[in-house]
């Protein structure tokens, strides 16, 4: 079965400060990898996704994640916070050829003015 | 725009009571998904379908019930409401997943159970 896990739940940062969120996964064989994020008040919606190639992934509002297979691994990272992206951020995965996805418990992000 | 809509932001019902909670989808969507998020806890996969009529339970289906009769629409029912079911419910939907198809969400149903 595959499942997510994600180390902090609560994240308190300055703005310009740089972000790196943890997401491990376990499932043996491929999978595609994804991360949501959820501001205050506001539907879930997708900063990225791994499904093949380059396993460095850019998104939405400079967001990017790098997938290391040997590490089960899809960490979230942003060079420079701004106070905008407070939010919650979930990791999630799919198990290539299933139609199911499993999220974490998700990151609290706090960034301060 | 996909389109996920939820039958109602808010809900307050009485333990015992049977609630139904409706999503519909407008992009033809062969996946939809319920899940329930509380704090601390993400979410969690209640069911899912990837076809009319199909579903396959996810990792919290005890208490509940799905049903999909259309295409669009995936309902989430709870046969007898109790107090330990009060949550976020999040409905969402997507295309074959493997083919570059991210999920879509709806805004939520709040549900308190008295």
């Amino acid at each position: 079965a595959q499942s997510v896990s994600q180390h902090n739940h609560h994240v308190i940062l300055s703005e310009a400060a740089s972000l790196e969120l943890g997401c491990n996964y376990s499932y043996g064989g491929t999978v595609n990898l994804f991360w949501y994020v959820q501001y205050p008040g506001q539907h879930l919606q997708l900063l990225l996704k791994y499904f093949s190639g380059d396993p460095l992934v850019k998104g939405i509002k400079g967001f990017e994640a790098e997938f290391i297979k040997s590490k089960f691994s899809f960490n979230l990272r942003k060079p420079s916070v701004q106070w905008s992206d407070t939010a919650e951020y979930f990791c999630a995965v799919n198990a290539r050829g299933y139609q199911k996805v499993t999220f974490g418990t998700g990151t609290k992000l706090q960034v301060i003015p | 725009d996909v389109k996920v809509t939820q039958s109602s932001r808010y809900l307050v019902k009485r333990t015992g009571e049977k609630v139904f909670l409706e999503c519909v989808q407008d992009m033809d969507h062969e996946n939809m998904f319920w899940y329930r998020q509380d704090p601390g806890l993400g979410l969690r996969l209640i069911y899912f379908s990837y076809d009319v009529k199909m579903k396959e339970k996810g990792d919290i289906p005890e208490g509940y019930s799905v049903s999909r009769e259309k295409k669009e629409r995936f309902s989430l029912i709870l046969e007898s409401a109790s107090t330990n079911q009060t949550s976020m419910y999040l409905c969402a939907s997507s295309g074959v997943l493997g083919e570059g198809n991210e999920q879509f969400f709806g805004p939520g149903t709040r549900l308190t159970v008295l």
